[in-house]
């Protein structure tokens, strides 16, 4: 089946930096998603982005489903950033699935 | 407040008995989502139902058993249980499965313990 990495497992900012998180997958996808949990572990769905960039706000993300990985944006990082992004990949190849990728832990320092 | 109500909140249970997670979305969404989340493995999603019919069934053992009655509201029933099997359990909601409706809005989770 699908395989998803995301890079990198953890990561530290200074408040207002920028960052970009990546998501490679192995098969072609129908549908690929970013979500973030907050340290309180409230799930959020941030973008459903097969392919294409879309932009909300602070964040953006960008697809290239040809080269498999797609890139989340976060920029002029705030405290509230902090938690664990996922991505997560679709195929329907050998049935349809949805996998996870680990995640990345965001900490933003104030 | 998402609109999603997850019931119970923490549940703790023998491998031997039988209990059911709810899940309500008050949201007027179609499409209903079980997801888990264990400690050291990554967000698994494990059904998905779409106008109370299942789509996706992720290789999820016969000991849970998800019932969909109605578009506002899943159910998984647990039964035979492993220890391994605590997790976080969260449920979700989207308008639709389409490009563009499938943003999904999360409960809080069930946090089930199994002894």
């Amino acid at each position: 089946g699908i395989q998803v990495e995301q890079s990198p497992p953890d990561l530290i900012l200074q408040e207002g930096a920028n960052s970009t998180l990546r998501c490679n997958f192995s098969d072609s996808v129908n549908n690929l998603q970013w979500f973030h949990q907050n340290p309180w572990g409230q799930l959020i769905n941030l973008f459903y982005i097969p392919s294409g960039t879309k932009q909300n706000g602070r964040l953006s993300a960008t697809t290239v489903a040809t080269e498999r990985y797609s890139l989340l944006y976060i920029s002029s990082s705030q405290t509230t950033d902090s938690g664990v992004y996922f991505c997560a990949a679709a195929s329907d190849t050998g049935g349809f699935k949805t996998i996870f990728g680990a995640g990345t832990r965001l900490f933003v320092k104030a | 407040e998402t609109g999603v109500t997850q019931t119970p909140r923490h549940l703790v249970m023998g491998m031997t008995n039988k209990k059911s997670l709810k899940c309500e979305q008050h949201l007027g969404h179609n499409a209903m989502y079980w997801y888990k989340q264990s400690a050291k493995k990554p967000l698994e999603l494990m059904f998905v139902y779409n106008f109370k019919e299942q789509t996706e069934n992720n290789s999820v053992p016969s000991r849970f058993s998800p019932e969909c009655p109605n578009s506002s509201h899943l159910f998984l029933h647990l039964h035979t249980l492993q220890p391994e099997d605590s997790a976080l359990y969260l449920c979700a909601s989207s308008q639709d499965l389409g490009p563009g409706t499938d943003t999904q809005y999360f409960g809080p989770g069930t946090r089930l313990t199994v002894l």
